[in-house]
C-alpha cells in the first residue's frame, strides 16, 4: 500500500536559518505529492504540490522537488521566519488505480525562535 | 479566497449520542471528503463523496458513520452512536480536480465524554 514517512519532530530553528524537512514515500503507482501546513488553531492548508517526477513545487519561499529515483519530496526554505512556525505534513495521492484519498505523514512541528 | 466552512468549531457530546458535523464546501467543487486527526496522531482518511454517492471509504468509516449532501451546498458527517475513541478533530475538504489536492476547512473538534 501507499505510505509516507517524514522527519520526526519537533524541529527548532533560529530565524533566517535554512530548513529541510525530509519526506519519503512508497506508492504502487504514480502519485501526486503535497506539503500541507497547519498553523496553530487552524486547518490544513495546501502549501505546495508536484504531480510528476522532477516537478518542483514552490510557494511562500518553500520548495520541494519530486524525486522518483529516491522516492522523496523534501521540503526546503532558505531563510525561515517566526511566522513559519507550524506543523508540516507531507502527503500523497495515487489515482493510478483509482485510489483518491490523501495519505499523510505524521507531521513535523517546526518552531522558529527570534 | 474561497473557503471551506465547518461548524461547529468544537462539539462536546455524551457517549452514545448522535452527532452531525457540518461543512459548506467551495461552491464549484465536485469532490468532497472527511478526514480526522486524533490528538497527536496522523491525519486519516474517512470518506470521499462524488456525484451524490460515496466513492471511497476507509476501514474507520463503519456503519456508525454516514455522509450526506442534503441540499447541494452542505456536506454532513453523522456519527450515530458516538464512542470515546471518536474524539478527534474532523476535517472536511473539497476539490475541483482530484489530482491537484483540495482545500480543507479549519476543522471541528469533537469531544466525546
Amino acid at each position: 500500500g501507499n505510505s509516507v514517512t517524514q522527519m520526526e519532530g519537533p524541529v527548532t530553528l533560529s530565524e533566517e536559518a535554512f530548513l529541510t524537512i525530509n519526506c519519503t514515500y512508497t506508492a504502487t503507482g504514480y502519485p501526486s505529492l503535497f506539503w500541507y501546513v497547519q498553523y496553530p488553531g487552524e486547518g490544513l492548508q495546501l502549501l505546495l504540490k508536484a504531480t510528476k517526477a522532477d516537478d518542483k513545487g514552490s510557494n511562500k519561499g518553500f520548495e520541494a522537488t519530486y524525486r522518483k529515483e529516491t522516492t522523496s519530496f523534501h521540503l526546503e526554505k532558505g531563510s525561515v521566519q517566526v511566522s513559519d512556525s507550524a506543523v508540516y505534513f507531507c502527503a500523497l495521492s495515487d489515482y493510478t488505480f483509482g485510489n483518491e484519498k490523501l495519505t499523510f505523514g505524521t507531521g513535523t512541528r517546526l518552531t522558529i525562535i527570534p | 479566497e474561497p473557503e471551506v466552512t465547518q461548524t461547529p468549531s468544537h462539539q462536546v457530546t455524551q457517549m452514545g449520542q448522535e452527532v452531525i458535523l457540518r461543512c459548506v464546501p467551495i461552491s464549484n467543487h465536485l469532490y468532497f471528503y472527511w478526514y480526522r486527526q486524533i490528538l497527536g496522531q496522523k491525519v486519516e482518511f474517512l470518506v470521499s463523496f462524488y456525484n451524490n454517492e460515496i466513492s471511497e471509504k476507509s476501514e474507520i468509516f463503519d456503519d456508525q458513520f454516514s455522509v450526506e449532501r442534503p441540499d447541494g451546498s452542505n456536506f454532513t458527517l453523522k456519527i450515530r452512536s458516538t464512542k470515546l475513541e471518536d474524539s478527534a478533530m474532523y476535517f472536511c475538504a473539497s476539490g475541483s480536480e482530484r489530482r491537484y489536492g483540495y482545500t480543507f476547512g479549519s476543522g471541528t473538534r469533537l469531544t466525546v465524554v
